[in-house]
């Protein structure tokens, strides 16, 4: 069983369009995260979720959207797509929110063209 | 901002040698600190990690010392062998559970 996974792995899409991309944890776990790592694996966090609350909020552009409707999924939605915006995206959860292990994601390698 | 950095981007070490990946934190109020390892084409895999009060770890195969005079943190792989080929990754969490990664180091072991 893929403990935590995501949809799609690829996506590459033009620029301007909305796009989201999908995580689902089966681990039971409290808090969910959301990276970016660039082209140089660069790896930024930018969103965290406890229980479908936010709870950090990095400075990231508010084209994107991360929503939770319940702690087992958290979906990052994404507006008008920029060319800077292609990266590998990272879902991760954890038992505890910033403490222990974070089990991530396989990724979704997103490229706007 | 928060800054983490590694001494060295990449590390090339023969099997069965000892390896050690350094990173440096600027944030003295951190007080949680991780090892990540991430082998190409996947997600990032919880190595190891120490809290501020200890000053070294061991886990199987891989010890982490820190220490916080210097703010520094090391990561040390005994008998490196091929399958530790990876990137590794520090990262720093303050009191506000912010993550903050370093930039990775590339090692390559030789068979």
């Amino acid at each position: 069983d893929t403990a935590v996974s995501q949809t799609p792995k690829y996506l590459v899409t033009q620029m301007g369009n909305d796009k989201s991309i999908k995580c689902e944890q089966n681990l039971g776990h409290d808090t969910m995260y959301w990276y970016k790592q660039d082209s140089k694996k660069f790896l930024k966090i930018m969103f965290s979720y406890n229980n479908k609350e936010l709870i950090i909020n990095e400075t990231v552009p508010n084209r994107f959207s991360p929503k939770s409707p319940d702690k087992a999924h958290l979906n990052l939605h994404i507006n008008s797509l920029e060319l800077g915006d292609s990266a590998v995206y990272f879902c991760a959860s954890s038992q505890l929110a910033g403490v222990g292990e974070q089990f991530f994601g396989p990724g979704t390698r997103l490229t706007v063209l | 901002g928060e800054s983490v950095g590694l001494h060295l981007p990449t590390l090339s070490v023969q099997e069965g040698d000892n390896s050690i990946i350094n990173c440096a934190y600027s944030n003295s109020a951190s007080d949680y600190f991780i090892w990540y390892k991430q082998e190409s084409g996947k997600g990032p895999q919880f190595i190891i990690d120490i809290r501020s009060n200890m000053d070294k770890r061991q886990g199987q195969r891989v010890t982490v010392l820190l220490n916080k005079t210097v703010k520094h943190l090391s990561l040390q792989i005994a008998a490196t062998q091929p399958g530790d080929s990876a990137v590794y990754f520090c990262a720093e969490v303050n009191t506000g559970n912010q993550f903050y990664f370093g930039t990775g180091t590339s090692l390559t072991v030789i068979p």
